[in-house]
């Protein structure tokens, strides 16, 4: 089954700094993998996502993340942390189910704490 | 427009009321999904509509009743809910089924925030 890892329930950062928020994967076949954005009351928003070729991918708001085979993961990345990058991000692989049909299966999420 | 719109924000409901859910989106999707959030929970997959049947059910009681009326069109029927189904109820869409919605990305709306008493 797919499976994704958030080992951290909270990370805290200053404003500035640069900041990473990890997730490790486990899936049979190719990953396709996602970062999702939550900000308080509010539903998901989608940042960016791995589906093939190279390792880093760029998405919104200036995040990227870094595909590693080897360690299986998946860590999202952003150089300098912004105040309004506080939120919860899920981390999510997305697989078919037998009928053919996509599930993404969420990681627990990790609060980002950002600190002016 | 990119944007899935769900009414109501929030939602009271009595253990014996009936009440709908609904969400739509005019971005052409083919598939649509609801999704259960309980608090500090990430959002757990409740089923699934591609081209307006249902795809997936993922073992919900049958006390939650969805409906695709159109390929713009989610509703979630609600009856003699518990306390324990409180919860944010998010509907997503996207433009692919299948192999190719695979990876694609989805579109959440805002969500219902439902408490039953």
């Amino acid at each position: 089954a797919q499976s994704v890892a958030q080992p951290e329930d909270q990370v805290n950062v200053a404003e500035g700094n640069p900041l990473t928020v990890k997730c490790t994967y486990s899936v049979s076949g190719n990953p396709y993998l996602f970062w999702y954005v939550q900000y308080p009351n509010r539903g998901l928003q989608f940042l960016l996502k791995y589906i093939t070729g190279d390792n880093l991918v760029k998405g919104s708001y200036g995040f990227e993340a870094e595909f590693n085979k080897s360690q299986t993961s998946f860590h999202l990345k952003k150089p300098s942390a912004l105040v309004s990058d506080s939120a919860l991000y899920f981390c999510a692989v997305s697989g078919l189910v037998s009928t053919g049909f996509q599930k993404l299966v969420f990681g627990t999420g990790t609060r980002l704490l950002v600190s002016p | 427009d990119t944007e899935v719109t769900q009414t109501p924000k929030h939602l009271v409901m009595g253990m014996t009321n009936k009440k709908s859910l609904k969400c739509e989106q005019h971005m052409g999707h083919r598939a649509m999904y609801w999704y259960k959030q309980k608090a500090k929970k990430p959002p757990e997959l409740m089923f699934v509509y591609s081209y307006e049947k249902l795809s997936i059910n993922e073992s919900v009681p049958s006390r939650f009743s969805p409906e695709c009326p159109n390929s713009s069109l989610l509703n979630l029927h609600l009856h003699a809910l518990q306390p324990e189904d409180s919860a944010l109820y998010l509907c997503a869409s996207s433009q692919e089924t299948g192999l190719a919605a695979n990876t694609g990305e989805l579109f959440f709306g805002e969500g219902s925030r439902l408490t039953v008493l």
